[in-house]
């Protein structure tokens, strides 16, 4: 498709099982974001991927959460053990990164409903 | 201080109602900003890109001030379909990286 895919679309678990939460970003979209929003609050930054740099995982709220991205495409965030506050819409984002000195807008998948119960 | 900060709202507006915005970033190196606008439990999506000292949009005019790293988002002749939030996006420069970060938002609701 020509937008980021996010799959699956609502995901219910029960507490202290994994998780993993797959996103296809926008084909030659260098930079991938993921941010968690729950109910009436605001995005929250969890990771940045930008092309074959480092990863900022400074957003990770937990060691519980990890995130890789295959070969520059796809990525998967996954939650070990999770608990009921990892309740959450889970949005990936990709962007072409730097674009002519600018950093270019961010398109958005349709999310990842998690509920942990 | 927040990288990127909104004024917290909510707007409640009618209809056909000027509406301001306001969002201010604390890293001067800033290049990039942007305006999305988020419906309820939907995802994010581009409202405006703001470059050089603003924009304008039809009814939507974005603002840049970089002296004072102020952006605005002016709505004029405010529609139903205008509730959302609306988020301020800004640029983060780092020696390693440059990515987007976004503001908590501002909710409007506009009423009949």
């Amino acid at each position: 498709g020509a937008g980021v895919s996010q799959s699956p679309s609502n995901k219910v678990t029960e507490k202290g099982k994994d998780v993993e939460l797959r996103c296809d970003p926008i084909s030659g979209h260098t930079a991938l974001y993921w941010y968690r929003q729950s109910l009436g609050q605001g995005l929250e930054f969890l990771i940045y991927f930008q092309g074959n740099s480092a990863p900022d995982k400074s957003g990770l709220p937990s060691d519980r959460f990890s995130a890789e991205r295959t070969g520059g495409s796809v990525s998967t965030l996954t939650i070990q053990r999770t608990q009921q506050e990892d309740s959450a819409v889970y949005l990936c984002a990709s962007s072409l990164g730097v674009f002519g000195g600018r950093v270019t807008e961010a398109f958005f998948g349709q999310g990842t409903r998690l509920t942990v119960v | 201080r927040k990288e990127v900060e909104q004024d917290p709202g909510p707007f409640n507006v009618p209809e056909g109602a000027t509406v301001a915005f306001n969002c201010t970033y604390s890293n001067s190196a800033s290049q990039s900003f942007f305006w999305y606008r988020q419906d309820c439990r939907k995802e994010p999506k581009l409202l405006m890109s703001v470059y050089s000292s603003g924009n304008e949009d039809g009814r939507f005019t974005a603002q840049l001030n970089r002296a004072s790293q102020y952006i605005s988002l002016l709505i004029r002749d405010s529609k139903l379909s205008d509730s959302a939030t609306y988020l301020c996006v800004v640029n983060m420069v780092k020696t390693s990286y440059d990515k987007v970060i976004f503001g908590p938002g501002t909710s409007l609701s506009v009423i009949p």
